[in-house]
């Protein structure tokens, strides 16, 4: 399953799936990004965090990949279980300024 | 392992009261940052506080003072509260200034 940009901010899915969370950031100075992972009633928790000089990451069962041409930001989600369900932001930061969240995709696995 | 604590989890305040949200963290880390998040929307940046010492305003200061009080605390006040201010805060704190932050699980605050 994938969503495109910041338009459908919801994302439904088949257990086992793989998942496809997209991200459009806005600031072409911006050169380190984050994902965080968001359960009902709790705070955001970090995921994976890529810098500009990568256009790659992988982490267990999550992979972000970054494209600076065209300013895009995904995390693929492999196997996607049932508590993978969360909202997912992206967080982009420049240089020294500050990190700006997106407003994030909300991912439901079905059994 | 404590993380980030954040009292109280659930507050309601009448038009014009004060309250502070207290925020501490065990992990030694530097930074430490307090976001609002409205229903649906993302996180947005209240204040932050890069350094033991410094407070800075992000993108929403308005209506709200932050105190450092040392490493491990940071408090957010809010001195007349307003409807607008109902929403869910979130402190967090990283290591270095703008690395993977760590949250605490928030404090519901509901303005009447």
């Amino acid at each position: 399953g994938e969503n495109v940009g910041l338009h459908l901010p919801t994302l439904s899915v088949q257990e086992g799936d793989n998942s496809i969370i997209n991200c459009a950031y806005s600031n072409s100075a911006s050169d380190y990004f984050i994902w965080y992972k968001q359960e009902s009633g709790k705070g955001p928790q970090f995921i994976i965090d890529i810098r500009s000089n990568m256009d790659k990451r992988q982490g267990q069962r999550v992979t972000v990949l970054l494209n600076k041409t065209v300013k895009h930001l995904s995390l693929q989600i492999a196997a996607t279980q049932p508590g993978d369900s969360a909202v997912y932001f992206c967080a982009e930061t420049a240089g020294a300024g500050k990190s700006t969240f997106g407003d994030g995709t909300t991912l439901t696995v079905k059994p | 392992n404590a993380g980030v604590t954040q009292t109280p989890k659930f507050q309601v305040l009448k038009t014009g009261q004060s309250m502070t949200l207290q925020c501490a963290q065990d992990m030694n880390h530097n930074s430490m940052y307090w976001y609002r998040q409205d229903p649906g929307m993302g996180l947005r940046l209240i204040y932050y506080s890069a350094s033991e010492g410094t407070t800075d305003k992000g993108e929403v200061p308005n209506g709200y003072n932050v105190s450092r009080l040392n490493k491990r605390e940071f408090s957010l006040r809010l001195e007349s509260a307003a409807p607008s201010q109902t929403s869910v805060y979130f402190c967090a704190s990283s290591e270095q200034f703008l690395g993977p932050q760590h949250f605490g699980d928030g404090t519901r605050l509901s303005i009447l």
